[in-house]
């Protein structure tokens, strides 16, 4: 299947600093990605819809300031958590849909783990 | 209700067993059927998608839809210890956003 390589898997970090965490389709092209956010024996919560080259849709009480996101190209979007707090400490998930395939597959990147301190 | 309901388990077979994972849904729009595997602390890993009814078989794995009733499967034959894991179902209205299960734990004891 189609790979997803989502960096870095693990993050501490100070509250109140930013973090940054890529997500990248490695052998297709995607002009959808998804990011997700899953707490501990919880499915995953959609947070915002990225389409390349324009701005992301973000799911209801998710901030878009708080949670940057850009989809820069066809094959990369980023997750800019700003100013990281102890209760944005999550497991963060990205997905992308494979353009050729249609819209019905969906990968997913392996998450990265925040711990904000 | 939510649109997806799944039983979170937790679910202890034998090895060996033939296992029957389920969801319901509540919106007839949703035409795509996926089964993801999720290990802890690990992303999600496509399955199975089927789209609209009907049965789908890879390996020892089998997903059934039966849209009239709203209601999926994942059936696992031959259960492994390596099976542990969280199965998520997950379903969307065309090029819609997924909608996902809570997860089954399944534990597979040797």
């Amino acid at each position: 299947g189609a790979v997803v390589s989502q960096h870095p898997s693990w993050v501490i970090c100070k509250s109140g600093t930013s973090v940054k965490i890529e997500c990248r389709s490695l052998d297709f092209q995607a002009t959808t990605m998804f990011w997700y956010r899953q707490f501990p024996k919880q499915s995953l919560m959609l947070m915002a819809t990225s389409n390349e080259g324009s701005k992301a849709t973000y799911e209801q009480g998710v901030e878009k300031d708080k949670f940057l996101i850009n989809h820069a190209s066809l094959t990369l979007s980023t997750l800019t958590v700003t100013s990281a707090h102890p209760e944005d400490s999550s497991f963060y998930i990205c997905s992308a849909r494979d353009r050729l395939a249609g819209a019905e597959i969906q990968y997913f990147g392996a998450g990265t783990r925040l711990s904000v301190l | 209700q939510k649109e997806v309901e799944q039983d979170p388990g937790p679910l202890s077979v034998p090895e060996g067993a033939i296992v029957s994972l389920n969801c319901t849904y509540s919106n007839s729009a949703f035409q795509y059927f996926m089964w993801y595997r999720q290990y802890s602390r690990k992303g999600p890993e496509l399955l199975m998608y089927t789209y609209s009814s009907g049965n789908k078989e890879d390996g020892r794995f089998t997903a059934q839809v039966d849209k009239s009733s709203k209601y999926i499967s994942l059936f696992i034959r031959d259960s492994q210890p390596s099976d542990s894991a969280t199965y998520l179902c997950a379903m969307r209205a065309g090029a819609n956003n997924l909608f996902f299960g809570t997860g089954t734990r399944l534990t597979v004891i040797p």
